[in-house]
């Protein structure tokens, strides 16, 4: 079945540094999201792409649609503690409904 | 304008018994799908329903079913309780493709 590569699975950084993390597949896809989780909660949609090239941001969040649309990278400008959480990436492969997640990126930060 | 809502919050069952997960759908949202997370993984599909149909399923055993109402919103059942169908059970809402979850239901099977 289809599979989304994230890397990489944990990071431990300083405050105000920057955070890049990135999504690979063999399969093509339509639609990549990124979400991010915080323990006990569901996922939050941070950022969607759906052209190939696209770059979108969200504040301090900027994200891109791989040209190829097998991957796609979330980087985070001057983290700050409440950037902490569980990083996924998602996508959506034409003609499918579903989201196939990434294994998740676990961001720590250290004041 | 409240979003996904899931019920209930944690929920504890023994082995073989039955369990109905229910999900009320972001305003304006008619497509609701069901995804498993077990601890430290992604979400895994399960399945999604459109127009009170089941437009699409994810590799989950039959004991794992679903119903969408007409007013969108949706249940998920859950037959015969393994162990380990022990995880954090999320429903999405969506419109066209952003889909947006709920806080989730953690389900133990004891």
């Amino acid at each position: 079945g289809q599979q989304l590569n994230q890397s990489p699975q944990s990071m431990f950084i300083q405050e105000g540094e920057d955070v890049s993390m990135n999504c690979t597949s063999s399969s093509i896809f339509n639609t990549w999201l990124w979400y991010k989780q915080d323990p006990g909660e569901g996922p939050v949609l941070l950022i969607a792409l759906y052209k190939a090239g696209e770059l979108t941001s969200n504040g301090r969040l900027t994200a891109q649609f791989g040209i190829t649309r097998k991957d796609s990278f979330l980087n985070i400008s001057a983290s700050i503690p409440s950037d902490v959480g569980i990083y996924f990436c998602a996508g959506i492969i034409q003609g499918a409904q579903k989201l196939v997640f990434g294994q998740g990126t676990r961001l720590t930060i250290n004041p | 304008d409240a979003g996904v809502t899931q019920s209930p919050t944690h929920l504890i069952k023994t082995r073989g018994q039955q369990v109905t997960l229910r999900c009320s759908p972001k305003s304006g949202h008619d497509t609701v799908s069901w995804y498993q997370q077990a601890l430290g993984q992604g979400p895994q599909f399960i399945f999604q329903y459109y127009e009170e149909e089941e437009r699409q399923r994810g590799n989950f055993p039959d004991r794992f079913s679903g119903h969408q109402f007409p007013n969108y919103s949706s249940e998920l059942n859950v037959n015969a309780l393994l162990l380990g169908d022990s995880a954090l059970y999320l429903c999405a809402s969506s419109l066209v493709d952003e889909a947006f979850f709920g806080q989730g239901t953690r389900l133990t099977v004891v």
